[in-house]
């Protein structure tokens, strides 16, 4: 079984200031974790990927997550926000050993004040 | 290129109507996915289709009937819509069923059942 808790369903920062968004996952075998953005009115947009290899991944728009085994954790972070990033983000936890069906979170609002 | 494009964008139904949602893929990838997304509820997963000629359910099947029409294709039909059905649809593909394998996402299909 896989499971995935974004912790904060709204996280608010200042343009300029870095950005946290937390998960944490639960799963019976090795993860590959995935973060996903979506825009108003738009589908997800991969921002990154975990699939065993490097624990620090970089995505796109200087973003980046650190794969955390002792504390299955995959947070989500950047230096400095900008008034585009403010859109909904989704970790997604997938797993070999079943049906690689991946599990979604129910997101975080990101919202960045001028 | 085009990558996922569902049609329609909107649609409003009513009670007991049916309807037939449409997703296509330009990228010759072998998995598709139908999920729903409601406020606060991340996606869930309505049906899939690991590869052309096969389909499966996933979280929330019921209500729903979908049809790999070829490797492009795969529809999502609404045979007697209910309210609870209102929602966001969004098609997704990938290029294999796997665990590190990312989705693509379409603009999604806003469905109102009155």
């Amino acid at each position: 079984a896989q499971s995935v808790t974004q912790l904060d369903s709204h996280v608010s920062v200042s343009e300029g200031t870095p950005v946290l968004l937390r998960c944490n996952y639960s799963s019976s075998y090795s993860p590959s974790l995935f973060w996903y953005v979506q825009h108003p009115n738009k589908g997800l947009q991969l921002l990154l990927k975990y699939t065993s290899a490097a624990t620090l991944v970089k995505g796109i728009n200087g973003f980046e997550a650190e794969f955390k085994k002792s504390e299955t954790s995959f947070h989500l972070t950047k230096p400095s926000a900008h008034m585009s990033d403010a859109a909904e983000y989704f970790c997604v936890v997938s797993v070999s050993g079943g049906s690689y069906i991946p599990t979604f979170g129910r997101g975080t609002s990101l919202i960045v004040h001028p | 290129n085009a990558g996922v494009t569902q049609t329609p964008k909107f649609q409003v139904l009513k009670t007991g109507q049916s309807m037939t949602l449409q997703c296509a893929q330009d990228m010759n990838h072998n998995s598709m996915y139908w999920y729903r997304q409601d406020p606060g509820m991340g996606l869930r997963l309505i049906y899939y289709s690991a590869s052309e000629g096969t389909t499966d359910k996933g979280e929330v099947p019921n209500g729903y009937n979908v049809s790999r029409l070829n490797k492009r294709e795969f529809s999502l039909r609404l045979e007697s819509a209910a309210p609870s059905q209102t929602s966001v649809y969004f098609c997704a593909s990938s290029v294999r069923q796997g665990a590190g394998q990312p989705q693509h996402f379409g603009d999604g299909t806003r469905l109102s059942i009155l």
